[in-house]
C-alpha cells in the first residue's frame, strides 16, 4: 500500500527564518514519483517539483531546495529566507501509475 | 491559456438536492480526477478517469457520480446520498495512461456549502 506522512501540522516561523518540510513516504514499487505542491488561501494547488525514484540528487530552486533520501524513505522540502508570501498549505505527493497519493498537508505561517 | 476550468466557485445546496460541479480542461490530458478538501485536512480522491467513457471510484465514492463523454470534460455530481457534501472540491488532470511521470494540474476548485 502506498502512504505519504506529513508529520507536522502547522509551522510558524519569523520571515527569514529557514524552514524545512518534512515528508515520509511508504511504498514497495521500485519505480514512483514524489511531488511538492502549494496551496495558498485561495485554494488551488500549485505544482512545485516533481522527483523521480531514481534520482536523488538533491535541487535547489531559488529559496526552495528538496532533500531526497531513499534510505530513510523521505522527501523533504526546505525554505531558506523565508518570506510572507509563502504562508500557505503544503502537500507531499506520491505518483503510482494514475493514482496519485497525498500526505495531510503542513500549515505554514511566516510572520513579518 | 491552457489550464482547468472549474464552475461554480461558490455553490449552496438546500439538503435533498443533487448538485452538479464543472470541470473542463483544455491540457489534452487523458486522465482527470476529483478530490474533496475538508478543513485542515488532505486530499481525498473521489473517482478518476483514464479515457473518454472510462472512470474508477476513488477512496470516497459513495453519494457521488461522474461521467467522461468527453476528453475535455468530467463533471462531478454530488447526491443526495452523500451525508456530508459540505466540502472544498478540486478537480485536476495530468498525463494519462502510457506515462507514470507527470504531475497533476488543478482547477480553482469548488466550494461547496449544505443550508
Amino acid at each position: 500500500a502506498q502512504k505519504v506522512t506529513q508529520a507536522q501540522t502547522e509551522i510558524s516561523v519569523v520571515e527569514k527564518e529557514d524552514v524545512t518540510l518534512d515528508c515520509v513516504y511508504e511504498t514497495r514499487d521500485t519505480t514512483y514519483y514524489l511531488f511538492w505542491y502549494k496551496q495558498p488561501p485561495s485554494g488551488e494547488l500549485v505544482f512545485l517539483i516533481r522527483r523521480n525514484s531514481f534520482d536523488e540528487q538533491n535541487e535547489i530552486s531559488g529559496r526552495y531546495s528538496w532533500n531526497f533520501q531513499k534510505s530513510t524513505s523521505s522527501f523533504n522540502f526546505t525554505i531558506t529566507a523565508s518570506q510572507v508570501v509563502d504562508s500557505a498549505v503544503y502537500f507531499c505527493a506520491l505518483r503510482r501509475v494514475n493514482k496519485f497519493y497525498f500526505g495531510s498537508g503542513t500549515k505554514l505561517n511566516v510572520k513579518p | 491559456d491552457g489550464g482547468i476550468t472549474q464552475s461554480p466557485k461558490y455553490l449552496f445546496r438546500k439538503e435533498g438536492q443533487n448538485v452538479t460541479l464543472s470541470c473542463e480542461q483544455n491540457l489534452n490530458h487523458d486522465a482527470m480526477y476529483w478530490y474533496r478538501q475538508d478543513p485542515g485536512q488532505g486530499l481525498r480522491l473521489i473517482y478518476y478517469s483514464q479515457i473518454v467513457n472510462d472512470f474508477q471510484k476513488g477512496d470516497i465514492a459513495e453519494g457521488y457520480s461522474v461521467s467522461r463523454e468527453k476528453k475535455e470534460s468530467f463533471p462531478l455530481t454530488v447526491t443526495s446520498a452523500q451525508k456530508n457534501p459540505t466540502a472544498f472540491y478540486l478537480c485536476a488532470s495530468s498525463q494519462g495512461m502510457d506515462t507514470n511521470t507527470g504531475e497533476l494540474f488543478f482547477g480553482e476548485g469548488s466550494r461547496l456549502t449544505v443550508l
